[in-house]
């Protein structure tokens, strides 16, 4: 799994209330990613981050924030958790950006908004 | 028309058949081209990498990239259940992976 650790694996949360998924990676890497998976729209970019303390938006920012303190340690923050937010979340990491490097997923925060 | 158009399958076939996956996209300048294998409640694990057009082989997989048709094609031959799995395809205009434009997958099956 490329050393990436994803925490919690699953998480139940209601309407309003805040949640912060983890990601961590052994690797070192520059850039890590986070996705969100859902049925009929496939995996798409929230936020991603090119060094500690620079973070930049995704496809689908909106409801969420990052941070990353650490090389190793990239925190997805859903300040006011909605039901729309129910999904599966990927964290992901790559080497360098300059020439295509490929992308390495975590097993994935199945994250279910009641 | 959305960027990246991938049927969703589910595609089933039996064990030995020869598999072909499919994409099409509208964006010309796309040139960096991937294919993604997801098992059941695991992230996505890179399949094969293609820059710009040819054909990639790599085992029983072949990559294939007709940018004049905005058409890639992943080929699985002597299929296995251990393919059983959700194939995305992946692609970019440029090298920054936050640009990459993923297709929601098909579902594949093979039957023992």
């Amino acid at each position: 799994d490329a050393g990436i650790t994803q925490s919690p694996r699953h998480k139940v949360t209601e309407t309003g209330t805040p949640v912060t998924l983890r990601c961590h990676q052994t690797e070192n890497h520059r850039y890590m990613y986070w996705y969100r998976q859902d049925p009929g729209h496939g995996l798409r970019l929230i936020h991603y981050s090119y060094g500690v303390k620079d973070t930049d938006k995704g496809e689908v920012s909106d409801g969420y924030s990052v941070s990353r303190s650490k090389t190793e340690d990239f925190l997805l923050t859903l300040e006011s958790a909605t039901s729309s937010q129910t999904s599966v979340y990927f964290c992901a990491i790559s080497e360098g950006q300059g020439s295509y490097s490929p992308l390495h997923f975590g097993n994935g925060t199945r994250l279910t908004v009641t | 028309q959305k960027e990246v158009e991938q049927d969703p399958g589910p595609l089933s076939v039996p064990e030995g058949a020869i598999v072909s996956l499919n994409c099409t996209y509208s964006n010309s300048a796309f040139q960096y081209f991937m294919w993604y294998r997801q098992y059941s409640r695991k992230g996505p694990e890179l399949l094969m990498y293609t820059y710009s057009s040819g054909n990639k082989e790599d085992g029983r997989f072949t990559a294939q990239v007709d940018k004049s048709s905005k058409y890639i094609s992943l080929f699985i031959r002597d299929s296995q259940p251990s393919d059983s799995a959700t194939y995305l395809c992946a692609m970019s205009a440029q090298g920054g992976s936050e640009k990459l434009v993923f297709g929601k997958g098909t579902k594949l099956t093979v039957n023992p």
